[in-house]
């Protein structure tokens, strides 16, 4: 079983539109992330979220936006993409201060 | 290889040999590190951990070390194979949940 798993696989879009990418974690972690990583392979963190505080990259776009509807779920919400937003976008998650979790990434292409 | 931000080292080296990958970090004040391999189409993986308390864990062929002096920190892959083939990122925890990155070191491992 997959412990971190995220859908969809790949995402091909238009400039301006909304999308979505869902992360489920089956592990029983408190705390959740959506990382970023670019061309270069550079991984940049977004987001942390646990059921008491949502941590925001500052240099994050407010077009993106993280959704929790339970424990085991942190989706990703992008209003308005743009060509920039093009990247790989992996969801993880730890328990405490612990090692990260990744699922196997979405590649999202904005055309 | 040095780990920097703006582009990805490569580290080549025969099968059989050691491969020593470095990474140095940014803040004084972390006190959790990790090594991750990312194989392509494939989220980080874990492979192995270092508290602050500790200057050397060792693992199933890997090691690693950590210098706070310079901050810096290694891994050491004893017997090199193919499947080592990969792209390999040390991360630092210094403070709450977020984990921060190096650039990467991809490792090719030549026949």
């Amino acid at each position: 079983d997959t412990a971190v798993s995220q859908t969809p696989k790949y995402l091909v879009t238009q400039m301006g539109n909304d999308k979505s990418i869902k992360c489920e974690q089956n592990l029983g972690h408190d705390t959740m992330y959506w990382y970023k990583q670019d061309s270069k392979k550079f991984l940049k963190i977004m987001f942390s979220y646990n059921n008491k505080e949502l941590i925001i990259n500052e240099t994050v776009p407010n077009r993106f936006s993280p959704k929790s509807p339970d424990k085991a779920h942190l989706n990703l919400h992008i209003n308005s993409l743009e060509l920039g937003d093009s990247a790989v976008y992996f969801c993880a998650s730890s328990h405490d201060r612990g090692s990260l979790n990744f699922g196997n990434g979405t590649r999202l292409t904005v055309t | 290889g040095e780990s920097v931000g703006l582009h990805l080292p490569t580290l080549s080296v025969q099968e059989g040999d050691n491969s020593i990958i470095n990474c140095a970090y940014s803040n004084s004040a972390s006190d959790y590190f990790i090594w991750y391999k990312q194989e392509s189409g494939k989220g980080p993986q874990f492979i192995i951990d270092i508290r602050s308390n500790m200057d050397k864990r060792q693992g199933q062929r890997v090691t690693v070390l950590l210098n706070k002096t310079v901050k810096h920190l290694s891994l050491q892959i004893a017997a090199t194979q193919p499947g080592d083939s990969a792209v390999y990122f040390c991360a630092e925890n210094n403070a709450g949940n977020m984990l921060t990155f190096g650039g990467g070191t991809r490792l090719m491992v030549k026949p």
